[in-house]
C-alpha cells in the first residue's frame, strides 16, 4: 500500500506565475489536509477536504490560494500569481475518516521555491 | 493556536530512554493526545495516540496523567535516528472538522 505521495517534489516558479501541487491520498483515503511550513518554522493548517467537498478552509491565505479534491483523481493545492513569500515546504496529508480515531498519513512534501 | 505546550529543546543520549513531556491542561473529554515527529524537513511521522489509558506500540509508549492535563512520550532506547522535532497535539473537531494543529514541539538530540 503505497503512501501519500506529493509531487513534484521540488517545484521552481518565477514571481507572477502559478503553482500547482499534487496529492495522492493513501488507497481507501478519502480525507485529505494541505499544511505549509515556512523555513525554520513550524507547520500551518491550511485547508481540510474531503471528495469534492471545502470542509475547512480557515488556514487558507484569502487571495491567489486554492484547492480541490474531485471525485477523481489527486488533490491540487493551486497557487496563482506567486510571490517570494510564498516559498516553503507544502505538505499533504490524508486520513482514512474523520469519524472516530484516525491518524493522518504525511506525504514527503513538494518544497516550492520562487524566484 | 496550539493547545500543548512542550519545552523547546531536549537531549537524550543514545541508548538511554528519552521522556518528552507535554502539557495539555485544557483538553476536553472527547479529545485524543496525538504524537508526530519530523526528521529534518521530511514529511511529520505518526507515532502514537491516547484518550487516557496509556499506550504503546513498536515505536513508542505513552503514559497520560489520571487528570489528563499532561502526558509523556517515551521512546525506550533512543538511536541517533530518533533526532527529530517531536509535536504533542490534541485533536480539535468542530462539526466534522478534524484537523490537527501543530505547536512548535520539542527539538529532540540524541547524542553519541
Amino acid at each position: 500500500n503505497a503512501g501519500v505521495m506529493q509531487n513534484p517534489r521540488h517545484l521552481v516558479r518565477r514571481r507572477g506565475q502559478e503553482a500547482r501541487l499534487r496529492c495522492s491520498p493513501m488507497k481507501g483515503h478519502s480525507h485529505v489536509y494541505w499544511y505549509r511550513q515556512l523555513p525554520e518554522e513550524g507547520l500551518k493548517f491550511m485547508v481540510y477536504l474531503q471528495k469534492e467537498n471545502i470542509i475547512d478552509e480557515s488556514g487558507m491565505p484569502k487571495e491567489r490560494f486554492s484547492a480541490e479534491f474531485p471525485k477523481e483523481g489527486p488533490s491540487i493545492l493551486r497557487i496563482q500569481q506567486v510571490v517570494r513569500g510564498d516559498s516553503a515546504a507544502y505538505f499533504c496529508a490524508s486520513s482514512p475518516s474523520a469519524g472516530g480515531v484516525t491518524e493522518a498519513f504525511f506525504g514527503q512534501g513538494t518544497r516550492l521555491t520562487v524566484v | 493556536d496550539a493547545k500543548t505546550t512542550q519545552p523547546t529543546s531536549m537531549d537524550c543520549a543514545e541508548g538511554r530512554a528519552a521522556n518528552l513531556p507535554c502539557n495539555h491542561s485544557t483538553i476536553s473529554g472527547n479529545e485524543y493526545v496525538y504524537w508526530y515527529r519530523q526528521i529534518h524537513s521530511q514529511g511529520p511521522q505518526y507515532i502514537i495516540h491516547g484518550l487516557k489509558n496509556n499506550e504503546t506500540n513498536e515505536m513508542a509508549s505513552l503514559i497520560i496523567t489520571e487528570d489528563r492535563k499532561s502526558s509523556t512520550l517515551i521512546l525506550p532506547h533512543a538511536t541517533l535516528r530518533d533526532t527529530a522535532v517531536y509535536y504533542c497535539i490534541v485533536r480539535v473537531g468542530m462539526g466534522g472538522s478534524e484537523k490537527l494543529v501543530f505547536g512548535k514541539g520539542t527539538k529532540l538530540t540524541v547524542n553519541p
